[in-house]
């Protein structure tokens, strides 16, 4: 059974850094692109970018350039995305999906449950 | 940069067909893909490549994707059905683009 399980919620000061975590199981880790969607409070899905475990070549959405990292543990099956500097208006929910296949149209077949992040004073 | 549009909202009685438009600068010639979404919940792809529904998906979703408008119909429509439904295509460059969602009320 395919599975991708996010790390848990965090609560976290502007300007601190954050690291949250997509785990895989189910498939073969390297054979299918993560991506990361963001959804601000209320509102639509944004794409932030893909990574491809096998080689770890990254593409970031135009919004995202610049702000957010990510990087996998192929040994582990695992995607992380990364801020530096946070903001608050980076709080939000974060979720990871897979690729249905390798190729940058291709639809997202499986999603995590979401990690839930709030960045406040 | 590319754009696809949706209704905010559509509203469609129990039992009823429901269709819910995404429009896109030629995106017909470009696969979209429907996902649904429930209050507190992940996304769901409801529907890939046009028109192919993933495994479990019900048989009352269609899709169809031709000249500037993909569409999303929803047969016999159910209480079930009520959600957030978005669109998905790829940029032809690099980048994914999702519409900015629908909200499906079935009354």
């Amino acid at each position: 059974e395919v599975q991708l399980v996010q790390s848990g919620a965090e609560v976290k000061k502007p300007g601190e850094s954050l690291r949250i975590s997509c785990k895989s199981s189910g498939y073969s880790f390297d054979r299918y692109w993560i991506t990361w969607v963001r959804q601000m409070p209320g509102k639509g899905l944004e794409w932030m970018g893909r990574i491809d475990p096998d080689d770890s070549d990254i593409k970031y959405g135009p919004s995202f350039q610049g702000h957010v990292t990510m990087s996998v543990d192929k040994s582990i099956t695992t995607a992380y995305l990364q801020w530096s500097s946070l903001q608050a208006s980076d709080t939000a929910m974060y979720y990871c999906a897979r690729h249905s296949v390798t190729a940058p149209g291709a639809p997202f077949d499986f999603w995590g449950q979401g990690t839930p992040v709030t960045v406040s004073s | 940069s590319y754009e696809l549009t949706q209704p905010p909202s559509v509203s469609v009685s129990p039992g009823q067909t429901a269709s819910i438009t995404c429009t896109g600068d030629k995106l017909g010639n470009r696969y979209a893909s429907w996902y649904q979404q429930k209050p507190g919940q992940s996304p769901v792809l409801v529907i890939s490549q046009d028109s192919k529904r993933p495994s479990g998906i019900p048989e009352r979703f269609f899709g169809s994707n031709s000249g500037n408008t993909a569409t999303l119909t929803i047969s016999g429509t159910q209480a079930m059905d009520e959600a957030d439904y978005y669109c998905q295509a790829w940029d032809g460059s690099t980048a994914v683009v999702f519409g900015g969602g629908t909200k499906l009320t079935v009354l």
